[in-house]
């Protein structure tokens, strides 16, 4: 199985901050990466796909980019309701793999 | 518009079997390069994948699961069903039934999610 990595586990920031999200493969995944977004108590929300393209009515100050085995998640100028749980996931192999998430919270 | 909803029991009894009914509709398991899977989440933890069901009748498992879960689709009413045996209380989570689309060429993602269905196994 592909083992995905997330660091960190939690991130305490400020609105306005730029924030970045890692996430590490055990194995080459080339691009197939997508990024979830969830909020307590809710189901999550697809944010990126394919390493770096925006799910429809995803704001543009969230951006993706990596290759192979690292990638990351980028948010540029933190909003209220950015505060959330997100998620790697990868569709290059069966089985399917997560990361352990990235609680994000506010500072 | 896309949607799809789980059902089943909110409590099931250790060695007991699950069965989880998935309900969509805004799209066709027939259509080349769909899936519908299921995701769980025990409480406060990550995101595990155990099933997919594909278009064409292909169907994948978690390894760690496979030999207690069995997905099934009937085309005609737009469902896709998840049977786990042998429950225990490590398998209480959330589960949420997805959409696995083609989003980029070959690469796929969960773009839709079902809003999920508490299971908890207690005696």
């Amino acid at each position: 199985d592909i083992q995905m990595t997330q660091s960190p586990s939690s991130l305490s920031a400020s609105v306005g901050d730029r924030v970045t999200i890692t996430c590490r493969a055990s194995q080459s995944i080339r691009d197939h990466l997508n990024w979830y977004q969830q909020k307590p108590g809710k189901a999550p929300k697809l944010l990126i796909y394919a390493t770096s393209t925006l799910q429809s009515g995803v704001p543009s100050r969230f951006s993706g980019s990596g290759s192979g085995t690292d990638f990351t998640l980028t948010i540029s100028s933190l909003q209220p309701e950015d505060f959330a749980t997100y998620f790697c996931q990868q569709s290059y192999i069966i089985p399917i793999t997560f990361g352990q998430g990235t609680r994000l919270e506010i500072k | 518009q896309i949607t799809l909803k789980e059902s089943g029991p909110s409590v099931v009894k250790p060695t007991q079997t699950l069965t989880l009914t998935c309900t969509f509709s805004g799209f066709s398991l027939s259509t080349g390069g769909v899936g519908v899977g299921w995701i769980r989440q025990p409480p406060g933890e990550a995101l595990e994948w155990l099933a997919l069901i594909y278009w064409d009748d292909d169907e994948r498992y978690s390894p760690s699961l496979k030999n207690r879960v069995t997905i099934t689709k009937d085309t005609s009413k737009n469902q896709v069903v998840l049977t786990m045996t042998n429950v225990d209380p490590v398998d209480t989570a959330t589960y949420y039934c997805v959409r696995l689309g083609r989003v980029l060429g070959s690469k796929s993602a969960f773009d839709i999610w079902g809003q999920g269905t508490m299971v908890t196994v207690s005696s």
